[in-house]
């Protein structure tokens, strides 16, 4: 299979650091990328990783292991305005993609 | 302004009336894709496309067709809508294929209901 599975939802505090995991299958396994969506939104790219380690774009950090079959979203200095859905999503080869469940991210005052 | 853009937003139709719902991007993409959003599935892909008259199927391809005569559009028609697609549709397109369609740019989103 191809599936990803990822925590259904997250709460954290104003200013904490979260971590959002997915693991995934690895059969025809290209990289990982991860989305936010706000409520009735579209979805916003805002990581990717193809080769392990970490990637990071502002409060925003991706990590890869593949040799784990693992990666999770790191997001830091949690703000309200991050309360949104989170999406993994895995590329394989031949172009198809598939999205996990989502994780619902509550973040508190 | 770079975008993907879909029409109509929101629709209300029938069992068995066809219909059309078009996908255009201004970015030169080669990738486009649809996918359908339903509570507690996630984004399902539907159809994708790696370039001009290239399509194929996603995991639930069934009760729709798409073609891609343009690079810029990506239509989606339900022939016979049914009940079952009842559900909230995003278009999306992707600058890279070579490595991967992994940055996606994905579309406002048509939110179709079918009686």
């Amino acid at each position: 299979g191809q599936s990803l599975e990822q925590p259904s939802e997250v709460t954290a505090v104003e200013g904490a650091i979260v971590q959002i995991n997915c693991t995934y299958q690895t059969s025809g396994f290209y990289g990982l990328s991860w989305y936010q969506q706000h409520d009735g939104g579209a979805p916003t790219f805002l990581s990717y990783n193809a080769l392990d380690g970490l990637e990071e774009t502002g409060r925003f950090s991706s990590f890869l292991s593949r040799s784990d079959s693992y990666g999770y979203l790191l997001l830091q200095e949690l703000q309200m305005k991050d309360s949104a859905s989170y999406f993994c999503s895995r590329g394989n080869q031949g172009g198809k993609l598939i999205f996990g469940q989502g994780t619902e991210l509550s973040v508190k005052p | 302004e770079a975008q993907v853009t879909q029409n109509p937003r929101y629709l209300i139709t029938v069992t068995g009336k066809k219909l059309t719902v078009t996908c255009s991007q201004n970015m030169n993409h080669e990738y486009m894709s649809w996918y359908r959003q339903d509570p507690g599935l996630g984004l399902r892909q539907i159809y994708y496309s790696m370039n001009v008259e290239v399509t194929d199927k996603g995991d639930v391809p069934e009760g729709y067709k798409v073609s891609r005569k343009e690079k810029r559009n990506f239509p989606l028609i339900l022939e016979s809508p049914s009940p079952n697609q009842t559900s909230l549709y995003f278009c999306a397109s992707s600058p890279g294929v070579a490595g991967g369609p992994y940055e996606q740019y994905f579309g406002p989103g048509t939110r179709l209901t079918v009686t």
